[in-house]
């Protein structure tokens, strides 16, 4: 099962929305909506940022929206903070029951 | 308060065995489907193993598929993973991290204990 694709870096100054499109095939992102998304600081653990496509877990701001649309799932945040700057990951479903990771995007905030 | 600490790394041979703990609590583990995630240094995610709530169903990622095992204890709230074979490559930081709520998504994760496998 191949990474799914992100891009490596995306940028954007406070205020502002910036937007993460994470690329795979029906056999993950398109033929389930089972696509979450990840916040990692350095030497950090991940925290879930976004689960099944569009629901976010308690206690994460709805500066933080995701949608899908055939094999490209998207993360935005709007409303760009200092406290954003960090890197993101997707994950989905893939078919057999494995989950496959994007490959990672740094945020960088200007 | 929810809580996952994973023990258990540290340095070992290529070719050697290592096995990892992940204690759970907070959260009714007996009830949520578990997982290791790793992540070599510098490098992304990688998803290594799951095990359902019961551990009557396990999947491990190709990389690991043959070498390495995932299991539960619900009496004792933990899961391990025992890694076999180990090779260079296998040097990661490796994270617990639990499915409680939905399907498919990793909610609450370790801290991640670091395995550095070297000669």
């Amino acid at each position: 099962q191949s990474a799914l694709t992100q891009p490596p870096s995306a940028s954007g100054s406070p205020g502002q929305s910036v937007t993460i499109s994470c690329t795979g095939t029906s056999s993950d992102v398109g033929g389930y909506n089972y696509v979450s998304w990840y916040q990692q600081y350095p030497g950090k653990a991940p925290k879930l940022l976004i689960y099944e496509v569009s629901k976010r877990p308690s206690g994460v701001p709805d500066r933080f929206s995701g949608s899908k649309s055939g094999n490209t799932a998207s993360l935005t945040v709007s409303g760009l903070q200092a406290e954003d700057e960090a890197d993101y990951y997707c994950s989905s479903y893939a078919v057999n029951n494995k989950y496959v990771f994007g490959t990672g995007t740094k945020v960088t905030v200007l | 308060q929810i809580q996952v600490v994973e023990s258990g790394g540290g340095v070992v041979q290529p070719g050697r065995s290592l096995r990892l703990s992940c204690a759970a609590a907070g959260f009714i583990f007996s009830r949520s489907a578990m997982n290791w995630v790793r992540q070599a240094p510098g490098k992304g995610l990688e998803w290594v193993a799951l095990i359902s709530y019961d551990g009557s169903n396990k999947n491990h990622a190709d990389s690991v598929k043959g070498r390495f095992t995932i299991s539960r204890d619900n009496s004792k709230n933990t899961l391990s993973l025992q890694m076999d074979n180990l090779r260079a490559d296998d040097t990661a930081v490796y994270y617990c991290a639990s499915n409680t709520v939905g399907d498919w998504n990793l909610d609450y994760w370790g801290q991640g204990t670091l395995v550095t496998i070297s000669s």
